[in-house]
């Protein structure tokens, strides 16, 4: 079956501009996140989305972030006036969003996001 | 999110040669998780952990939840050429939704 997409898997933008990230999760599941990966480091959790509840957005590093999700299923990661700082690799991942399965989390292959 | 401890940096071994890398954390993790990722990849998940001293098999990969709550390690045996990657841990514990919080890698190159 169809594994998590994302779209573009580049994205060169200037210095100011706003950009948008899309995710497709898997067919049914109901848990979505989004991470952020800088050069040589780990992933960061910026935000999850489960069923219709009220995103988690604890993991956003400013207002300047944000993301919705729409009927459940695709989701947009919006970054306004971009900074150098915000290049990185931008992960969607999602999962069954069951209890006990919570972890088992699939990733789609990341949008790099270069800003000059 | 938590901070993870994973080492080695990076490893640089033999085809044929076993790996162990482990990471631990300060805090209790009620799942262990250890992925692998290949450039212009996204994580891939190889083993799920989710009871304190479980230890669990997939394929050549071993994996273990520590007791203590705080650690995990993974050890490969017979490493092969496309063993190469970036392996990485992580915890979760109900917070943020799930999140996971992830170390900071661990490089492997395995020469032929």
């Amino acid at each position: 079956g169809a594994g998590v997409s994302q779209s573009p898997s580049n994205k060169v933008t200037e210095k100011g501009k706003d950009v948008e990230l899309r995710c497709d999760p898997i067919s049914g599941h109901t848990a979505l996140y989004w991470y952020r990966q800088s050069l040589g480091q780990g992933l960061e959790f910026l935000i999850y989305f489960q069923g219709n509840s009220a995103p988690d957005k604890s993991g956003l590093p400013s207002d300047r972030f944000s993301a919705e999700r729409t009927g459940g299923s695709v989701s947009t990661l919006t970054i306004q006036r971009t900074q150098q700082e915000d290049s990185a690799v931008y992960l969607c991942a999602s999962s069954k969003g069951l209890a006990g399965a919570y972890g088992e989390q699939y990733f789609g292959p990341g949008t790099r996001l270069t800003v000059t | 999110g938590q901070q993870l401890n994973q080492s080695p940096q990076s490893m640089f071994i033999q085809e044929g040669e076993d790996v162990s890398m482990n990471c631990t954390s300060s805090s209790i993790f009620n799942t262990w998780l250890w992925y692998k990722q290949e450039p212009g990849e996204g994580p891939v998940l190889l083993i799920a952990l989710y009871k304190a001293g479980e230890l669990t098999s997939n394929g050549r990969l071993t994996a273990q939840f520590g007791i203590t709550r705080k650690d995990s390690f993974l050890n490969i045996s017979a490493s092969i050429p496309s063993d190469v990657g970036i392996y990485f841990c992580a915890g979760q514990n109900g917070g943020s939704g799930y999140a996971l919080n992830f170390g900071k890698g661990t490089s492997l190159l395995v020469t032929p």
